[in-house]
């Protein structure tokens, strides 16, 4: 299973670009990369994913290397509701089943 | 989105009994479901797998006879904590992929429940 490394801990102005980023230097060719976010006590909440191509939607943009080894997680103008765990993800497939396997992910504190 | 809720959202309970977890995919069907586990300040450990119809997968390290899955529909799960102790008190939350009404699942996102969150005295 290819794993992910994010700093623990991030801080962002509100209203300013966060730039989440993730290594997954182990990734094969068939592996995307996903990201989620937990806001406190609830469950996480998909964000967007991509395999090698750049991804936008009404959340986020993902950045991923043309190597794969690395991707960011652009939030473009970050509130203070984007307060949350970050988790870059690694997808593995076990037997045609999903699974996803979480690291330790990105504290990010949004502040006044 | 889909939209997977769990029942209830946080329960108390004395240390040696049991508990039960529901978790409902609420406008689509699930032949796959995730069990996690998230301590206080740490990241989510996936328990087991629910399989509709057939017996869970349970991770390395999780004992599948203190941890009893039960996958009876394609909408619902259930997690009983058996002989519950103050260790198993954690937040325990289940998901469910999207598209998985098949036999092959296809590789679409995750949608999680809010998760219960368990305290055994």
């Amino acid at each position: 299973d290819a794993k992910t490394t994010q700093p623990p801990s991030m801080d962002c102005a509100e209203g300013r670009a966060a730039n989440l980023p993730c290594n997954h230097s182990t990734i094969s060719g068939n592996e995307y990369v996903y990201w989620y976010r937990q806001i406190h006590s609830q469950g996480p909440q998909y964000i967007i994913h991509g395999l090698k191509n750049n991804e936008t939607n009404e959340m986020a943009s993902l950045i991923i290397t043309e190597d794969r080894k690395s991707s960011t997680l652009i939030l473009p103008h970050a509130t203070l509701r984007d307060t949350a765990v970050y988790y870059c993800i690694v997808r593995v497939a076990v037997s045609g089943f999903q699974k996803l396997v979480f690291g330790t992910g990105t504290r990010l504190l949004v502040s006044p | 989105g889909a939209v997977v809720s769990q029942h209830p959202s946080w329960v108390i309970c004395k240390s040696g009994t049991s508990v039960k977890i529901e978790c409902r995919s609420l406008d689509f069907q699930a032949t796959t479901m995730f069990w996690y586990r998230q301590f206080p300040k740490q990241s989510l450990m996936l328990m087991a797998t629910s399989n509709e119809g057939s017996k869970a997968t349970y991770e390395q390290g999780v004992e599948k006879d203190k941890f009893l899955i039960n996958h009876a529909s394609l909408t619902l799960s259930t997690l009983t904590v058996t002989s519950a102790h103050p260790e198993d008190s954690s937040f325990y939350i289940c998901s469910a992929p999207a598209g998985t009404s098949g036999i092959r699942p296809s590789y679409n996102e995750q949608f999680f429940g809010p998760g219960t969150r368990l305290t055994v005295l």
